[in-house]
């Protein structure tokens, strides 16, 4: 069976500082990662996948297979990346069920 | 077309009582998803549905819990028999196809 680890629950930083959110996964196959988002009063929602390679309000994550990570970093920390992020995994190959970490969540201070 | 919704928001119901949660999903899509979170945790998937028909269903949806989708648009999730262990947040998710999923806000049960 598929696990995601976010070792932090709560992760505190001020604005400009760099940012990076942990995530491990267990998967013996070729597993698809995701980083979603929860801002406060609002719905969770997708905040990038490994496939797509791309960066989203200045987040990137890169796939690491040798170490089971798909870490979420950001350079500069802004007051409104405050929100809680859960890392996510997917099986691939078809398969539409993720599996969420718990949660880690990033408060930026002014 | 604002989104999934999820209807009621909030319930707070005594043990033992049924319950029936409603999700709309965004009309073009033919995924729908449920899942439950509890405090602290992220997401769980229950079951999917692809147009009327349930695909998966995981081993937490105990023979309590049943879902519908009979037209295959809006989805309804019944809890039989409530117990304080059901108290949660049930999301509903809607995708077409295999692209993004989109969350509805939730209905947040509670059981006493």
């Amino acid at each position: 069976a598929q696990r995601v680890t976010q070792p932090e629950k709560l992760l505190s930083v001020f604005k400009g500082a760099p940012v990076e959110l942990k995530c491990n996964y267990s998967y013996s196959g070729s597993p698809e990662l995701f980083w979603y988002v929860q801002y406060s009063r609002q719905r969770l929602q997708l905040l990038l996948r490994h496939i797509s390679r791309e960066s989203i309000k200045g987040f990137t994550a890169d796939l690491n297979k040798g170490e089971t990570s798909f870490h979420l970093k950001k350079p500069f920390a802004q007051e409104e990346d405050s929100a809680m992020y859960y890392c996510a995994l997917t099986r691939g190959k078809g398969s539409y069920i993720p599996t969420f970490g718990r949660g880690t969540s990033l408060i930026v201070h002014p | 077309d604002t989104g999934v919704s999820q209807n009621p928001r909030h319930k707070i119901t005594k043990r033992g009582q049924n319950v029936t949660f409603r999700c709309d999903p965004i009309s073009e899509h033919n995924r729908l998803y449920w899942y439950r979170q509890t405090l602290g945790q992220g997401p769980e998937f229950l079951t999917y549905f692809q147009n009327e028909a349930q695909l998966e269903k995981s081993r937490l949806l105990s023979d309590r819990f049943s879902a519908e989708r009979p037209k295959g648009s809006f989805s309804t999730l019944e809890i039989q028999r409530t117990e304080q262990g059901d108290s949660a947040m049930y999301l509903c998710a809607s995708s077409f196809g295999p692209e993004t999923q989109y969350f509805g806000p939730g209905t947040r049960l509670l059981v006493l």
